[in-house]
């Protein structure tokens, strides 16, 4: 079956400090690979995605690359911003599967 | 609406009382998903609506739980005799295409959270 695997957190970072959430994944098929965020209040809403092998997504100053070879789809962004802080989630939809499995999220927390 | 609307948006409760959560859709969605989001896990799959097609019920963890979708817009979540490891965030999506493996894009509600005492 599909599985996501999430760096746990919760994450703490100063401003303009570099991130990373690590997110490893187990899927049938070539699934496609996706970074939802949750901010404060709202509902979750795509941040990025990719849809095959050696894609970048990228949205916000976020990027994350699609590695085949190591099933991972890490998060990155060179400097955060207390408006960062959220839930970050990894997610997947590979196959004949309709919905998309998530990870367990991770909580990001920016200081100023 | 512009967006995903679910009501009520809290939700507490006593042990083995029924209860029902609402979502509307945005507006020419064909394709509706509820998900529970318990403190600590990822978002576990409960039901995905499709247009006219039969339901995908596969994540509903028991048959205390079922869901409808009237006139292919508005669901309602339903819930009987709860029980505290009910108590979660229960959130609806959207999609304006359910059939396409890239399609990815959900758009999500709020969230109804429910508190079972």
């Amino acid at each position: 079956g599909n599985s996501v695997t999430q760096m746990e957190g919760p994450v703490t970072l100063s401003e303009e400090a570099f991130l990373t959430i690590n997110c490893t994944y187990t899927a049938t098929g070539y699934p496609s690979l996706f970074w939802y965020v949750q901010y404060p209040g709202e509902g979750l809403q795509l941040l990025l995605k990719a849809t095959k092998a050696d894609d970048k997504g990228s949205n916000k100053g976020f990027e994350a690359t699609y590695r085949k070879e190591t099933t991972s789809f890490h998060l990155e962004k060179g400097s955060v911003q207390v408006s960062d802080s959220a839930v970050y989630f990894c997610a997947l939809i590979s196959g004949s599967a309709r919905q998309l499995t998530f990870g367990s999220g991770t909580q990001l927390t920016v200081l100023p | 609406g512009a967006g995903v609307s679910q009501s009520p948006s809290n939700k507490v409760t006593e042990k083995g009382k029924d209860v029902e959560l609402r979502c509307d859709p945005i507006s020419g969605h064909t394709a509706l998903y509820w998900y529970r989001q318990s403190l600590g896990q990822g978002l576990e799959f409960l039901i995905y609506f499709q247009g006219n097609s039969a339901p995908d019920k596969s994540g509903l963890p028991s048959d205390r739980f079922s869901a409808e979708r009237t006139g292919g817009s508005v669901s309602t979540l339903t819930i009987q005799r709860t029980q505290q490891e009910d108590s979660a965030v229960y959130l609806c999506a959207s999609s304006s295409s359910g059939t396409s493996a890239v399609a990815g894009e959900l758009f999500f509600g709020e969230g109804s959270r429910l508190t079972v005492l």
